[in-house]
């Protein structure tokens, strides 16, 4: 079954340190993976997804089919960092819809 | 463009009514998609519609829940005969067409409350 895996439901580091949220997921195919950012009292928005390759407000993520991750990584939060953020899956251009498999997100605070 | 728009932002019911949640898609976006929310949990897929068509209703419930994109219009969902377990945020997102590689552009949400 499709499934995507956020193990931490609360990341807390200081301003500079680095940071990683990780995801796992769980799918037979050759899925996309996206990371969704959710700021207090915003909308849910798209940060990255894989097929990007980009590194956007600082972070990049990697996607390892060998280990199933998709770990997004900054290496120096800043407070502005501080949000929930959402790991999700799609089934890739094989599958007939373009819904999204969510993880249950990781809440990340920044403290100063 | 304003993005998606939904409303009601808030939505209260009392066991039995009916609620219906509305979801204008973006500018020139024919895709739409609804998820709910449960208290603790990530966001579900329910059910994806093009304009007049539903095309994948797998994380709607059989009974009570219903989608529709007219032609004209939002796209409603309504749930009928509403029950305390229906309380979640529902979420509507949109995209240009169906490829995975286009993104999904989510609204702020409806919170719906059963009393």
């Amino acid at each position: 079954a499709q499934r995507v895996t956020q193990p931490e439901k609360l990341l807390s580091v200081f301003k500079g340190a680095p940071v990683e949220l990780k995801c796992n997921y769980s799918y037979s195919g050759s899925p996309e993976l996206f990371w969704y950012v959710q700021y207090s009292r915003q909308r849910l928005q798209l940060l990255l997804r894989h097929i990007s390759r980009e590194s956007i407000k600082g972070f990049t993520a990697d996607l390892n089919k060998g280990e199933t991750s998709f770990h997004l990584k900054k290496p120096f939060a800043q407070e502005e960092d501080s949000a929930m953020y959402y790991c999700a899956l799609s089934e890739g251009n094989g599958g007939a819809t373009n819904k999204l498999i969510f993880g249950t997100g990781t809440l990340l605070a920044v403290q100063p | 463009n304003a993005g998606v728009m939904q409303n009601p932002r808030h939505l209260v019911r009392r066991r039995g009514q009916e609620a219906r949640l509305r979801c204008s898609p973006m500018k020139g976006h024919s895709h739409v998609y609804w998820y709910r929310q449960l208290p603790e949990e990530g966001l579900k897929f329910m059910v994806y519609l093009q304009k007049e068509n539903i095309i994948d209703e797998s994380g709607m419930p059989k009974e009570r829940f219903s989608a529709e994109f007219p032609k004209e219009g939002p796209s409603i969902l309504r749930i009928q005969q509403v029950v305390r377990g229906d309380s979640a945020a529902y979420f509507c997102a949109s995209s240009h067409d169906s490829l995975s590689n286009q993104p999904q552009h989510f609204g702020d949400g409806t919170r719906l409350s059963i009393l």
